[in-house]
């Protein structure tokens, strides 16, 4: 089975400008999370999605917003582009949403300047 | 908010040697738990997990022990290779909400 998929995966933007990121799942799941990766911070829960439904949301501002689709793709945007946006975004699948293992993608790299 | 703390940033082993990382959380009512592995450059990968009504689970060369009692994670590396060198995560849940991340251990294995 072909793992977590994102695209792209390095992106380099300036202040003020938006972002799109894509994730495909593993085959079969549903759900879709996304985390920020920083040196600072470490991994930080953004948001989760089931069956085009948001289901959980980290603390981060409304400038990050997500979707999924009936195919369980996700996108993410983030709007607004700030320098501490740079980051590596994650995104991981499991198959519901009943504690199952989630499997992690290599990751966006953004680098806002 | 809570979080899951690592004890130490960075560790340092002969190959061949076991490794223990250790992991401190605070949430008691967290009933899943999990470790990963993260390569430069790579996503996190999985490794093993264990649930809250296990205090032992092991895998091929690892094995993840819990002591609900004083809140600590452990995950023992058996016979360290150079490729278990990384950065490993532990993380915690609860009732299947989204994984709380500590901040990690590098992991650095010298042949």
């Amino acid at each position: 089975k072909a793992g977590v998929t994102q695209t792209p995966r390095y992106l380099i933007k300036t202040r003020g400008q938006q972002v799109t990121l894509s994730c495909s799942p593993i085959s079969g799941h549903r759900s879709v999370s996304w985390y920020q990766q920083t040196p600072g911070q470490g991994l930080q829960f953004l948001f989760e999605y089931f069956s085009e439904t948001q289901r959980n949301k980290g603390n981060f501002p409304g400038r990050f917003s997500g979707r999924q689709f009936s195919n369980s793709r996700s996108e993410m945007n983030v709007s607004t582009l700030e320098l501490g946006d740079s980051a590596l975004y994650l995104c991981a699948s499991r198959p519901g949403t009943g504690g199952e293992t989630q499997y992690f993608g290599p990751g966006t790299r953004l680098l806002v300047l | 908010g809570e979080s899951v703390g690592l004890h130490l940033p960075t560790l340092s082993v002969q190959e061949g040697d076991n490794s223990i990382i250790n992991c401190a959380y605070s949430n008691s009512a967290s009933d899943y738990f999990i470790w990963y592995k993260q390569e430069s450059g790579k996503g996190p990968q999985f490794i093993i997990d264990i649930r809250s009504n296990m205090d032992k689970r092991q895998g091929q060369r690892v094995t993840v022990l819990l002591n609900k009692t004083v809140k600590h994670l452990s995950l023992q590396i058996a016979a360290t290779q150079p490729g278990d060198s990384a950065v490993y995560f532990c993380a915690e849940s609860q009732a299947g909400t989204a994984l709380i991340f500590g901040k990690g251990t590098t992991l650095s294995v010298s042949s």
